[in-house]
């Protein structure tokens, strides 16, 4: 089956630096995507990762590697509206490419 | 350019009852995906169309749950009868191509439906 695991809850202040991991084990793997969602609205894209390596989108940063099966976002000078849950997804070949996502790690950022 | 919009944005229902919920994509999106959301988990796949084929519903409840995409475009979700487990946010999300063939598609999402069902 597939699996896709993140902590379900991290805390940090702000102005650090937080590291959010997603490992999986998925039968096929075509992407990996990080959604931001705040209580009560629709998940946000952060960024997509194909290709082992960083992807850097200003305080926003994304890695991959997949012979691991290994992602981690890193949020950089944390701000009070950085707090929300940070959904992993992976796309699963086959069948016409399913995103399916992990149950999100909700970041709680305090003074 | 406007996102996906849902509607109702909030129901409450009896067990038992019926309900069905609407979906426009993005103009063009080929792909369009129903997604349920129980309060603290992540968005669960129910259906995802491309166009107005189905392509996977296999986390569908079918004995409960239908859906249509009518000419491509626009999608209705229907359960029936309900059960108090349906109760959860119903996301329906939509994307220009079917996902992981290119940077820059990525799925958009509405902004949700919660059923309350008691």
């Amino acid at each position: 089956g597939q699996n896709i695991d993140q902590p379900t809850e991290m805390t940090a202040t702000e102005g650090a630096i937080v590291q959010i991991n997603c490992t999986y084990q998925t039968s096929g793997f075509n992407g990996l995507f990080w959604y931001q969602q705040h209580a009560g609205e629709a998940p946000t894209f952060l960024s997509y990762n194909v290709l082992d390596g960083l992807e850097e989108k200003g305080r926003f940063s994304s890695f991959l590697s997949r012979s691991k099966g290994y992602s981690y976002l890193l949020l950089k000078e944390l701000q009070m509206k950085d707090s929300a849950s940070y959904l992993c997804a992976v796309v699963l070949t086959g069948g016409g490419n399913k995103l399916t996502f992990g149950t999100g790690t909700q970041l709680k950022v305090e003074l | 350019e406007a996102g996906v919009a849902q509607s109702p944005r909030y129901k409450i229902i009896e067990k038992r009852q019926s309900v069905a919920f609407w979906c426009n994509p993005i103009s063009g999106h080929a792909t369009l995906y129903w997604y349920q959301q129980i309060l603290g988990q992540g968005p669960k796949l129910l259906i995802q169309f491309q166009n107005n084929g189905v392509v996977d519903d296999s986390q569908l409840p079918k004995d409960r749950f239908s859906a249509e995409r009518l000419k491509g475009v626009d999608s209705t979700l229907k359960i029936q009868p309900a059960k108090l487990e349906d109760s959860a946010v119903y996301l329906c999300a939509s994307s220009l191509h079917t996902l992981g063939r290119a940077w820059g598609t990525e799925a958009f999402f509405g902004q949700g439906t919660r059923l309350t069902v008691v």
